[in-house]
C-alpha cells in the first residue's frame, strides 16, 4: 500500500459545479497537508494547505482534514474553466522530516464551459 | 521575482546517449530538489541539496543517475548512458528552510529517449 492514495479521476464537470478531490493516506506522522494545482506542461504550484486537522477556506476553494480517518479533501466551489488541471495532494511531517513531501498520483480534472 | 528556471525544456535523444539538466533555483532558496514525474504519477523525490551537500540521494539510480550543486546555487543531473524507461518529466524545485516546507516547482525537462 502506497502512503499517499489519490483518485487518479479523470473527473469532468460542467461549469459552476462542486467539485471534490480526496486522498487517503497511512501515515500518522503527516502534519501538513496540500494540495498542488498543476496546469498542462508546468510544474505544480502549491494552491493552500492545512496544519493538522481542520478546514481551511481561500476563495472558492476548500481544504479539510481528518486525521482520524486519515482522509483529505479539497473542494472547489463554482469551478471555472481556468480550474482545468492537474491536482496533486501533498503531505510533510514536522520538525526534522519535513523536508520530504510525499505525493499522491493526481487528479486530472476538466471543468467544460 | 523569477522562479525556478529549468533548461532545456524538451529533449529528445537516442538510448545510450547521455543527457544533461540545469535548475536555477529562486534566489536565496537554500535547499534544492530533483524529481521524477512520470506520465500519471505525482513527483517522486530523486535528490535533495541542503546548500552544496546533497542530502537525500537515496532514490537516486546512481548507476546511471549523477547531481551536483556547484556553489549551492544552479544544479545540474545528468544522465548516463539513458534507457528507454527514463522517458519522464525532471522537475527541480527548491524551498527556504521553514517548517512548511513549501516548494516551488520549475516547469521541467520533458525527456524522450528512443
Amino acid at each position: 500500500q502506497k502512503e499517499v492514495e489519490q483518485d487518479p479521476g479523470p473527473l469532468s464537470v460542467p461549469e459552476g459545479a462542486i467539485v471534490s478531490l480526496n486522498c487517503t493516506y497511512s501515515n500518522s506522522a503527516f502534519q501538513y497537508f496540500m494540495w498542488y494545482r498543476q496546469y498542462s506542461r508546468k510544474g505544480p504550484e502549491l494552491l493552500m494547505y492545512t496544519y493538522s486537522s481542520g478546514n481551511k477556506e481561500d476563495g472558492r476553494f476548500t481544504a479539510q482534514v481528518d486525521k482520524s480517518s486519515k482522509y483529505i479533501s479539497l473542494f472547489i466551489r463554482d469551478s471555472q474553466p481556468s480550474d482545468s488541471a492537474t491536482y496533486l495532494c501533498a503531505m510533510q511531517g514536522s520538525g526534522g522530516s519535513n523536508y520530504k513531501l510525499t505525493f499522491g498520483k493526481g487528479t486530472l480534472l476538466t471543468v467544460n464551459p | 521575482e523569477a522562479g525556478v528556471v529549468q533548461s532545456p525544456r524538451y529533449k529528445i535523444i537516442e538510448k545510450k546517449q547521455p543527457v544533461a539538466f540545469w535548475c536555477n533555483p529562486i534566489s536565496g532558496h537554500n535547499t534544492l530538489y530533483w524529481y521524477l514525474q512520470n506520465l500519471g504519477q505525482g513527483p517522486e523525490l530523486l535528490i535533495r541539496y541542503e546548500n552544496e551537500e546533497a542530502v537525500d540521494d537515496s532514490q537516486l539510480p546512481k548507476d546511471r543517475f549523477s547531481a551536483e550543486r556547484l556553489k549551492g546555487v544552479d544544479s545540474t543531473l545528468k544522465i548516463q548512458p539513458a534507457e528507454l524507461g527514463d522517458s519522464a518529466v525532471y522537475l527541480c524545485a527548491s524551498s527556504y528552510a521553514q517548517e512548511l516546507n513549501e516548494q516551488f516547482f520549475g516547469p521541467g525537462t520533458r525527456l524522450t529517449v528512443l
